[in-house]
């Protein structure tokens, strides 16, 4: 069984690139949630998706979209990037919405905005 | 409003002393509680989880965790601290319309050689 892989590690982009953050959920798992983690916060969730739809969405521009593909991977697309978008982005996967058994997650995709 | 807060920025403990890591929650109905601890420039690892039944919950690395309904509480708790359990620990809850997992801000343990 293999965890939450999340590709790239790191990376730099300019303010005003975009830029696709990609996620390969764990086996078996069909929900994927994506957070920001600014320095010293606490993740905050951006969306999830079940089975290919957007079934949730926290307090972020539309500028941020994503994507969740037939194999349950996912992908998180950020557009006019800014300076305070530098952040630690992690995936996580679970069975469903809310199950019990939680959230298994990535080791992130470090962004920095410059 | 429904939340769940950590009310401590940073926890210091000496090694080989009981570390408790506090953790309020606001949840209407019975809450799915968790703790996640993070190493530096890593992911969130699970350490346990309150679903239903027992109210003291054994998790991964000696932790362990109260739920006490009375005082919506979910304190993360270990009998004798080590220096590599100086990270970050966050306790979050299942809440909103997505019903998605929401976190505390976290508290910085560090234990002390």
């Amino acid at each position: 069984e293999t965890g939450v892989t999340q590709s790239p590690t790191h990376l730099i982009k300019t303010r005003g690139q975009q830029v696709t953050l990609r996620c390969s959920s764990q086996s078996g798992h069909n929900t994927v949630s994506w957070y920001q983690q600014a320095l010293g916060q606490g993740p905050q969730f951006i969306f999830q998706y079940y089975r290919e739809e957007e079934n949730g969405r926290g307090n972020f521009p539309p500028r941020f979209s994503g994507l969740q593909f037939p194999n349950y991977s996912s992908e998180l697309n950020v557009n006019a990037l800014e300076l305070d978008d530098s952040a630690l982005y992690l995936c996580a996967s679970s069975l469903a919405a809310g199950h019990p058994d939680g959230y298994t997650f990535g080791s992130g995709t470090r962004l920095t905005v410059v | 409003a429904q939340s769940v807060a950590q009310p401590e920025d940073q926890v210091n403990v000496a090694e080989g002393n009981p570390l408790t890591v506090k953790c309020t929650y606001s949840v209407s109905g019975n809450p799915y509680l968790f703790w996640y601890v993070q190493y530096p420039n890593r992911g969130l690892q699970f350490l346990l989880k309150y679903i239903t039944g027992d109210n003291l919950v054994k998790g991964s690395y000696g932790f362990e965790a109260e739920f006490n309904k009375s005082q919506t509480s979910f304190h993360l708790k270990k009998p004798s601290a080590l220096v590599s359990d100086s990270a970050l620990y966050f306790c979050a809850v299942i809440l909103g319309s997505a019903r998605q997992l929401t976190f505390g801000s976290g508290t910085q343990l560090t234990v002390l050689p």
